[in-house]
């Protein structure tokens, strides 16, 4: 069966950067993308970025250009999702999920709480 | 960016009633709208594509429909289970933006 499992918690200080990963299993790795999404505390969905694992080509929302990274191996099937210079207002829930171009994500990881405070 | 609009931001309905939420785009977006149900401290679940394709496994009750910019989710014979919010997002172009969600309570 399709999953992806996330990383654990972060607590990070402010100006840290964190990395979740993502790995995936029961499907062809680079035959779907991962989309990045996040979710601050109470708050709705936001679409980070996604990466084609196939190519590792990545595109940013334009909130996060510069301080995102998205990279995958793809000799684990694991995706990465690396975010710099964080702000307690990074404080959220951190999630990765399958997608085709289209359909939007289909199977999702567990989410990884990532805590910024000093 | 398209910005997505959905309404209401929050509503209660009793067991067996007929919801809709809607979700707006700001500009055309073709058929190439999801909507996702989140329980809560879950992830999203994806139950509905291209505006109107119902997610394997989903439950019948569960309908989509729109087109351009206007678009709708239908749950006919609400159940309990379906306490959540509920999620549009467009897939035309990037950023994939999400709607601000739509909570949905059961009386």
């Amino acid at each position: 069966q399709v999953q992806l499992v996330q990383s654990g918690a972060e607590v990070k200080k402010p100006g840290a950067s964190v990395t979740v990963s993502c790995k995936t299993s029961g499907y062809t790795f680079t035959a779907y993308y991962i989309y990045w999404v996040r979710q601050a505390p109470g708050q709705g969905l936001e679409w980070m970025g996604w990466i084609n694992p196939n190519s590792g080509g990545a595109d940013y929302a334009q909130k996060f250009q510069g301080r995102v990274t998205m990279t995958r191996d793809t000799s684990i099937s694991t995706a990465y999702m690396d975010l710099s210079s964080l702000r307690s207002d990074d404080t959220a829930v951190y999630y990765c999920a399958r997608s085709t171009s289209s359909t939007g994500g289909d199977y999702w990881g567990q989410g990884t709480l990532v805590t910024v405070s000093s | 960016d398209i910005q997505m609009t959905q309404s209401p931001s929050s509503l209660s309905a009793s067991v067996g009633d007929r919801v809709t939420i809607t979700c707006r785009a700001s500009q055309s977006i073709g058929r190439y709208l999801v909507w996702y149900q989140q329980r809560p401290g879950k992830a999203p679940d994806l139950l509905i594509y291209d505006a109107s394709t119902l997610q394997s496994g989903v439950p019948s009750r569960f309908s989509g429909s729109g087109s351009g910019t206007e678009f709708a989710l239908t749950i006919s014979g609400l159940q309990p289970e379906d306490l959540a919010t509920y999620y549009c997002q467009q897939t035309s172009r990037t950023p994939r933006t999400f709607g601000q969600g739509t909570r949905l309570e059961i009386k």
